[in-house]
This record gives C-alpha cells, structure tokens and sequence, in this order.
C-alpha cells in the first residue's frame, strides 16, 4: 500500500508548455516533501522539496505547491524544455525514522 | 569524485543462485542504503546503514542481507534468488539519514532473475 499516489502516470506535453505532476498522501505527520528527477539508465537526483509551514517554492522552472488541508502537493514545471524529459518521483519523509515513502513516479515527455 | 558507483550494471541469475551487488562511495557519508524499483511502484528502501557496523531493515528486506564494515562501503546480498527479486537496484547515500540532507543515488543494478 503506497502512502503517496502520484498522478498521472505519464504525460507529453509541447515543448513551452507547463508539466502539471500531482501527488497525495494521508499521514500529516509528513513533514518534508521533496521532488527527485530520473533521466534513463540513471539513479534518482534530488531536484526540489518544500515543509508544509510553506505553500509554495519555486526554484527557476520548477515550482512545488503545497496544500496542506487537502493533503496534495504537485510539481509545476514551466516552459517545459525536451531536456525536462525524464520520470519524477515525488515523496515523503516519514517524521520518526526519516525514512522517504516514494510515488509511483510521472513520465514526462516533452516534444519539441 | 567518482560519487556513487554500482557495479554490475546488469546481472541474469537463475532462481537459487546467490550473489553480492556492490556500492561504493568517496564523499564520506556516514548514511548509505539500497532501494529497489520497481514499475508502478516508485522506489522501496531495502536496507540501510548510519555508519559503520550499524544496519537496519527498510521496507522490504526479505532475501537479502547487507553488512557496512567500511564508511566506503554497503555491499547488498541476494542470498538465494527468486524472480520476484528481478527489478533494478539503487544505492544511495548522505551526510545524514535526515532526507533533507541530499541522498545521492549510483547509477544502478538492472537485475533479472529467470
């Protein structure tokens, strides 16, 4: 049982287009959140995280919003690029263990 | 800095067969940990260490086991392999267990088990 849905599975999106990934989870004891970009044949790298005291980070094209009451957050990649290509992993930090439970993961395509 | 590195890339076992997936690191990071990932199921920490001589179980340890005897080093045995072992294999490490220090992940193990 996964304790963070990640949605949708896949997309494609025109090169400048906006890359939308949404991700829930039920524990509010979560309490780090962070974003990991997979490119092919490669390991997960840490892109973007936010705390839930914050309802929003942006770093260049990438931003991060959090809604706390509906438990969500989501990834918003702006000006999607054909080098964004690449599966994103959202996921959360279990409060007291650390330990990160992952999303099933998004894989973006970008067209040029 | 090499980083992480993983060796083998890729590996075909038979069911029963054993063997040892190695992981290395030269940044000095006292955390280290396995997760394997699998289609439609993100990644699933395995086992992992906050130093050496000290390991713990994560989510899914059954049929393997790890030892940590160097800082450098997090060595990952499949003791007798099963088909549902086949997935890739992802070592990671960090200054700290805390996720908010950054987990830096090798390139992986493609694993097929038949």
């Amino acid at each position: 049982q996964q304790q963070v849905k990640q949605s949708p599975q896949s997309l494609i999106v025109q090169k400048g287009g906006i890359s939308i990934i949404n991700c829930a989870y039920e524990n509010t004891a979560f309490d780090y959140f962070p974003w990991y970009q997979q490119f092919p044949g490669k390991g997960p790298a840490l892109l973007i995280a936010i705390r839930p005291d914050v309802s929003e980070k942006k770093e260049g094209r990438f931003t991060i919003s959090f809604n706390k009451s509906a438990k969500q957050f989501s990834l918003h990649i702006m000006d999607s690029q054909p080098g964004d290509s690449a599966t994103y992993f959202c996921a959360a930090e279990h409060p007291n263990d650390y330990k990160l439970s992952f999303g099933a993961g998004t894989t973006v395509t970008v067209r040029a | 800095n090499a980083g992480v590195t993983q060796t083998p890339k890729f590996q075909v076992l038979k069911t029963g067969q054993s063997m040892t997936l190695q992981c290395a690191q030269d940044m000095n990071h006292e955390y280290m940990s396995w997760y394997r990932q699998d289609p439609g199921m993100g990644l699933r920490l395995i086992h992992y260490s906050v130093g050496a001589g000290i390991t713990d179980q994560g989510e899914v340890p059954n049929g393997y086991n790890v030892s940590r005897s160097t800082t450098e080093d997090f060595p990952l045995r499949l003791l007798s392999a099963a088909p549902s072992q086949t997935s890739v294999y992802f070592c990671a490490s960090s200054y700290s267990i805390r996720p908010t220090y950054e987990q830096y992940f090798g390139p992986g193990t493609r694993l097929t088990v038949t």
